[in-house]
C-alpha cells in the first residue's frame, strides 16, 4: 500500500472550511484513498473514500488530484465536534489490513 | 444494532498474566481485525480474519494469539503479558473486502495496563 504524508496538526475557525490535505504520491492505480478520523480516543469513524472521481457525502467532500498524487478531505462547516485526528490512507486489498500512519491532529477553535 | 462491542473497557494486569479481550458485533460482517494503539501513534494491525475459522498475522502479532468460531466473535488473547503490550486495543469489522463496501467500523477500545 502507497505510503501518505499529512501535515502533522492543523487550525480551524469553527464555521469556516476545513481543508486538510494528504499527499500520496506512489499510490497505484488499483488503490483507493480513504479518510478515517478519531475523536479524542475513541475507535476510528469511517469519513469518505474514492478512487479517481470526486466524492461528496453528508459529512465532507474529497477531492483528488488527476494524477491521484495527493488528495484533500474538506469539511464544509467545522464545528468544535470536528476535532479530532484524521488519518488518509491508501491501500488496496482487504479492508482487515488498513494501515494508519499518525494522521492530521485537527483543532477547531471559537 | 450495538455494532462493534469491546470487553473489558478498562483492565490491569500483572506481567506474566494471561487474558482474553472480548469482541463481538452484530453486522453480519465476515472480516475483523485487532489493532493497538500507543500512545501518540497511529493503529497498528495485530491480527485479522476475513471469516470463520480463517486469521492471519497482521503488522505486530507477537504475545497475541487469534481464534475465529462464529462470525461473531473475535477474541484476542495475550497469552503472557508484558508492560511492553500496554496500550488502547481496537477491534473492527468490514462486510468484505471489495472496495465498494470497506468500511471498518470501529468498537470503543479496551485500555490495558501491564504492570
Amino acid at each position: 500500500d502507497a505510503k501518505t504524508t499529512q501535515p502533522t496538526s492543523m487550525d480551524c475557525a469553527e464555521g469556516r472550511a476545513a481543508n486538510l490535505p494528504c499527499n500520496h504520491s506512489t499510490i497505484s492505480g488499483n488503490e483507493y484513498v480513504y479518510w478515517y478520523r478519531q475523536i479524542h480516543s475513541q475507535g476510528p469513524q469511517y469519513i469518505i473514500h474514492g478512487l479517481k472521481n470526486n466524492e461528496t457525502n453528508e459529512m465532507a467532500s474529497l477531492i483528488i488530484t488527476e494524477d491521484r498524487k495527493s488528495s484533500t478531505l474538506i469539511l464544509p462547516h467545522a464545528t468544535l465536534r470536528d476535532t479530532a485526528v484524521y488519518y488518509c490512507i491508501a491501500f488496496t486489498g482487504t479492508a482487515s489490513k488498513l494501515t494508519f500512519g499518525t494522521g492530521t491532529r485537527l483543532q477547531v477553535t471559537l | 444494532n450495538a455494532g462493534v462491542t469491546q470487553t473489558p473497557k478498562f483492565q490491569v494486569l500483572k506481567t506474566g498474566q494471561s487474558m482474553t479481550l472480548q469482541c463481538a458485533q452484530d453486522m453480519n460482517h465476515e472480516y475483523m481485525s485487532w489493532y493497538r494503539q500507543d500512545p501518540g501513534m497511529g493503529l497498528r494491525l495485530i491480527h485479522y480474519s476475513v471469516g470463520a475459522g480463517i486469521t492471519d498475522q497482521g503488522e505486530v502479532p507477537n504475545g497475541y494469539n487469534v481464534s475465529r468460531s462464529t462470525t461473531e466473535d473475535f477474541p484476542l488473547r495475550l497469552l503472557s503479558a508484558a508492560p511492553s503490550q500496554t496500550s488502547v486495543y481496537f477491534c473492527a469489522s468490514s462486510r468484505q473486502g471489495s472496495h465498494t463496501s470497506d468500511t471498518q467500523y470501529f468498537g470503543p477500545g479496551t485500555r490495558l495496563t501491564v504492570l
